[in-house]
């Protein structure tokens, strides 16, 4: 099945920087990339998904990266504002499941002013 | 705009008895979710549900956990005789479409359940 790694497990920035959070899968048939951002005691809500069609997608000041060959897809903050630490989770998922997305651990960003 | 929502926010009961847990879905959504996370650890996947028939399940979903959507609005999830092991939070998530076709999947704000 699927595994998802993510590093790193916390990050710490200034207020103004970019901030970038790495996943790498195993299947290379998964082709659905969404990432979640957690607060405390709240589920996860999506900040971005990307499918396998494309290579990169921007919103706003949030974008995410594919690359299939190696398997790895990122996240990129540029700009961090406080409001922007959280855990943030990344998750594939593939043709052959239904829905089932598979989690990375977690990356912890903490943006300090 | 519309969201899923969960209930209780917070279950305690003892090893050994039932609790149901529940979620009201996102009115026009079809596939429905439910998944785990244990303090401090990964989000896990446990059933996907679909025209009234689980669609996917994993080896954490075994016989003491089962799942329903009694009514239109209700979907449930049950756990038979609770585990120590049990204790986590429930998050309850739904999608427009589902299986072939990926879909965004949204969240509820979860069902922490904690067994004594």
């Amino acid at each position: 099945g699927e595994n998802v790694e993510q590093h790193p497990s916390t990050l710490s920035v200034q207020e103004g920087d970019s901030a970038v959070i790495k996943c790498t899968y195993s299947d290379s048939a998964s082709n659905y990339f969404p990432w979640y951002k957690q607060e405390l005691g709240k589920g996860p809500q999506l900040i971005i998904d990307i499918r396998s069609n494309v290579g990169e997608k921007k919103d706003q000041r949030i974008a995410v990266t594919l690359n299939k060959t190696a398997k790895h897809f990122s996240l990129h903050i540029t700009e961090t504002q406080p409001e922007d630490s959280a855990v943030y989770f990344c998750a594939a998922t593939g043709t052959d499941s239904w829905g089932k997305l598979q989690f990375g651990a977690g990356t912890q960003v903490v943006v300090t002013p | 705009e519309p969201e899923v929502t969960q209930t209780p926010s917070h279950q305690v009961t003892q090893m050994g008895q039932e609790v149901i847990l529940r979620c009201v879905p996102i009115s026009n959504h079809l596939y429905f979710y439910w998944y785990r996370q244990i303090l401090g650890q990964k989000v896990e996947f446990l059933v996907s549900f679909y025209n009234n028939e689980i669609s996917e399940k994993s080896e954490i979903f075994d016989d003491q956990f089962s799942v329903e959507r009694p009514d239109g609005s209700n979907f449930t999830l049950k756990i038979r005789s609770t585990k120590l092991e049990d204790s986590a939070m429930y998050f309850c998530a739904s999608s427009e479409w589902g299986g072939g076709r990926r879909d965004t999947q949204y969240f509820g704000p979860g069902t922490r359940l904690t067994v004594l």
